[in-house]
């Protein structure tokens, strides 16, 4: 157990709809970082925040944005859903901006 | 941006074996890990690895920074071992920014019995 949680597990919706994928980092974590995997792209770095505020960004949607909150958790929100917006999205988060990354266990999105 | 590539795509091997897999990377970086994904989707950090080599159980991990390599080792294989190892790499230089990391498309190792 990595320390990192993920909610929900499982996720099943239909195109165009909209979604809130959550994580709570590590006790101590400042930094969350959001990843997709797909059979098609592998895994895919999307966003980082650190302590509140957006710090790199890397292969997100503009359908999709991300925030984190005072408590540090944070949600990445997908919408217009489409079919290849299915995946597994993988939080994970570290200490500081940088360092070791620890990975939660993935909310499966199915998008029908 | 930085690419990573791994080496074998593809790997099968009996019980007690040994394997190295291999991760060669494009540009220099300051971030390196070594996960495990297993059957469950389970993204397991293995090592932390910029430079250096580490060691832990059967598990040990080389990188070879000035040559963009890295290696990792696995010793008396189990079939606890089976799935895909991936290697990941930070990179000042890369587009997603210093400390979002880029992939590799992993190797899938199977341990038969």
């Amino acid at each position: 157990d990595s320390g990192v949680t993920q909610t929900p597990k499982h996720l099943i919706t239909a195109t165009g709809q909209r979604v809130t994928l959550r994580c709570s980092p590590r006790s101590g974590d400042l930094s969350v970082y959001w990843y997709q995997q797909s059979l098609d792209q592998g895994l895919q770095f999307l966003i980082q925040y650190y302590n509140g505020e957006e710090r790199a960004k890397g292969n997100i949607l503009e359908r999709f944005s991300a925030q984190q909150f005072p408590d540090l958790h944070s949600e990445l929100n997908l919408s217009s859903l489409e079919l290849g917006d299915s995946a597994l999205y993988f939080c994970a988060s570290s200490e500081l901006a940088w360092g070791t990354q620890y990975f939660g266990p993935g909310t499966r999105l199915l998008v029908l | 941006g930085i690419q990573v590539e791994q080496s074998p795509p593809d790997l099968i091997l009996q019980e007690g074996a040994n394997s190295t897999l291999r991760c060669n990377f494009s540009d220099s970086v300051n971030n390196l890990q070594w996960f495990h994904q297993n059957p469950w989707g389970q993204l397991i950090n293995l090592f932390y690895i910029p430079s250096g080599t580490k060691q832990n159980g059967r598990l040990s991990a080389t990188t070879v920074a000035t040559e963009r390599y890295s290696l990792l080792y696995i010793s008396s294989s189990q079939t606890t071992d089976s799935g895909v190892y991936f290697c990941a790499v930070g990179s000042p230089n890369s587009g997603g920014g210093a400390d979002g990391l880029t992939f590799g498309k992993g190797t899938h190792l199977i341990i038969q019995p």
